[in-house]
């Protein structure tokens, strides 16, 4: 079974600050891995989604990740926070058609 | 506007009630599912349809029933809610078909059984 571990529960970045929230995968074949965001009260939204294309994705809102299959890591990057940044991030693997979520990492923002 | 509509927002059960949590979809996506959401654990798979008449169980299915009459609704059943139950619950729907296609989610329902 495939599954995702996020390495950190709570990142905590000033605005205008580099983002990196760090997301390990298990897979015994290539993986389809998303990054979801969900802002307080909110529902899930999707950032991006890794399928096997470029290694290197880009999302929506300044985001992306980098697939590393050597490290079997999909960190998701932003150069330089801002405060509408501060939610909860998600990276999810596909599993047979099924979603599996990580822990989830809670990124706060410091003016 | 498209997407997947949760109903209702915001719910309070004593134990022993039942309920039943909506979910409509206008997007004809074969694959629905059903979502639980509890700190620290991510969110984790109930149950999950694909298609009309098919469902089954995901992660965390005891407690719950669902059924698929139709495309476009997926309802999730407590029959007898338990404080366990306390949680946001999720909606989401997805084409069925190859590839990795985003899932749309609905905006929740925040439920406490008390």
């Amino acid at each position: 079974a495939q599954s995702v571990t996020q390495l950190d529960s709570h990142v905590s970045v000033s605005e205008g600050t580099p983002v990196l929230l760090r997301c390990n995968y298990s897979s015994s074949y290539s993986p389809s891995l998303f990054w979801y965001v969900q802002h307080p009260n909110k529902g899930l939204q999707l950032l991006l989604k890794y399928t096997s294309a470029a290694t290197l994705v880009k999302g929506i809102n300044g985001f992306e990740a980098e697939f590393k299959k050597s490290e079997t890591s999909f960190h998701l990057t932003k150069p330089s926070a801002h405060m509408s940044d501060a939610a909860e991030y998600f990276c999810v693997v596909r599993d047979t058609g099924k979603l599996i979520f990580g822990q989830g990492t809670e990124l706060s923002v410091k003016p | 506007n498209a997407g997947v509509t949760q109903t209702p927002k915001f719910q309070v059960l004593k134990t022993g009630q039942s309920m039943t949590l909506q979910c409509a979809q206008d997007m004809n996506h074969e694959y629905m599912s059903w979502y639980r959401q509890d700190p620290g654990m991510g969110l984790r798979l109930i149950h999950y349809s694909v298609g009309a008449g098919i469902t089954d169980q995901g992660e965390v299915p005891n407690g719950y029933n669902v059924s698929r009459s139709t495309t476009e609704d997926f309802p999730l059943r407590l029959l007898s809610a338990a404080p366990s139950q306390t949680s946001v619950y999720f909606c989401a729907s997805r084409p069925l078909g190859g590839g990795a296609y985003g899932y749309t989610f609905g905006s929740g329902t925040r439920l406490t059984v008390v």
